[in-house]
């Protein structure tokens, strides 16, 4: 089935350094993979998605690029503020038998001022 | 306003007790899933369903079960809660032809 690596497992980075996240999934056949964001003693949020006939998707201050060959893809965040300080979450679809998504470890980001 | 409600938020009981954690979307997905997850901690599938009469066992064994009634309603239930049983629990939703999860807000559980 579907694995997904995800790291690091922490980062810290001075305010208005940019941050990036790895994720490596196993399953060449996964077409969706979203990235979700939960500040503490909040619910997980969907900040972006691609799909797999897209090599990158950008969205003001954060970006996902997405490399089919190596089975990874990857979360930029530039310009960081200090509500960006999160946990955040990659993953991947599973396409064959069960319609669901399999989550990475989980990053928890904190921005220094 | 269409969303996704999990009731109690927090819940403290003592061992032994049974519990039914409620999940209800007004979204009219039909694909609901529930996960376990320690504060900030990687997330657990423990159980999922397509539809109304629908539901499957996830990645992570647990003691819990589900029934789907309703296609806007996706109880969980804990027979005989223990203290390895104090966790998150979420839960999400997905609407037709689509993969993207939209979560709840959780239950925070303790059992003593």
């Amino acid at each position: 089935g579907e694995n997904v690596e995800q790291h690091p497992s922490t980062l810290s980075v001075q305010e208005g350094d940019s941050a990036v996240i790895k994720c490596t999934y196993s399953d060449s056949a996964s077409n969706y993979f979203p990235w979700y964001k939960q500040e503490l003693g909040k619910r997980p949020q969907l900040i972006i998605d691609i799909r797999s006939n897209v090599g990158e998707k950008k969205d003001q201050r954060i970006a996902v690029t997405l490399n089919k060959t190596a089975k990874h893809f990857s979360l930029h965040i530039t310009e960081t503020q200090p509500e960006d300080s999160a946990v955040y979450f990659c993953a991947a679809s599973v396409v064959q038998g069960a319609q669901k998504l399999v989550f990475g470890q989980g990053t928890r980001l904190t921005i220094n001022p | 306003e269409a969303d996704i409600y999990q009731t109690p938020r927090y819940l403290v009981i003592g061992t032994g007790k049974k519990i039914t954690l409620e999940c209800s979307q007004t979204m009219g997905h039909d694909k609901m899933y529930w996960y376990q997850q320690d504060p900030g901690m990687e997330l657990h599938l423990i159980h999922y369903s397509y539809g109304v009469n629908s539901t499957e066992k996830g990645d992570l064994s647990s003691e819990s079960t589900v029934s789907r009634i309703r296609t806007e309603h996706f109880p969980l239930t804990l027979e005989s809660a223990r203290p390895s049983h104090t966790s998150q629990y979420l839960c999400a939703s997905t609407p037709s032809g689509r993969e993207t999860q939209y979560f709840g807000p959780g239950t925070r559980l303790l059992v003593l």
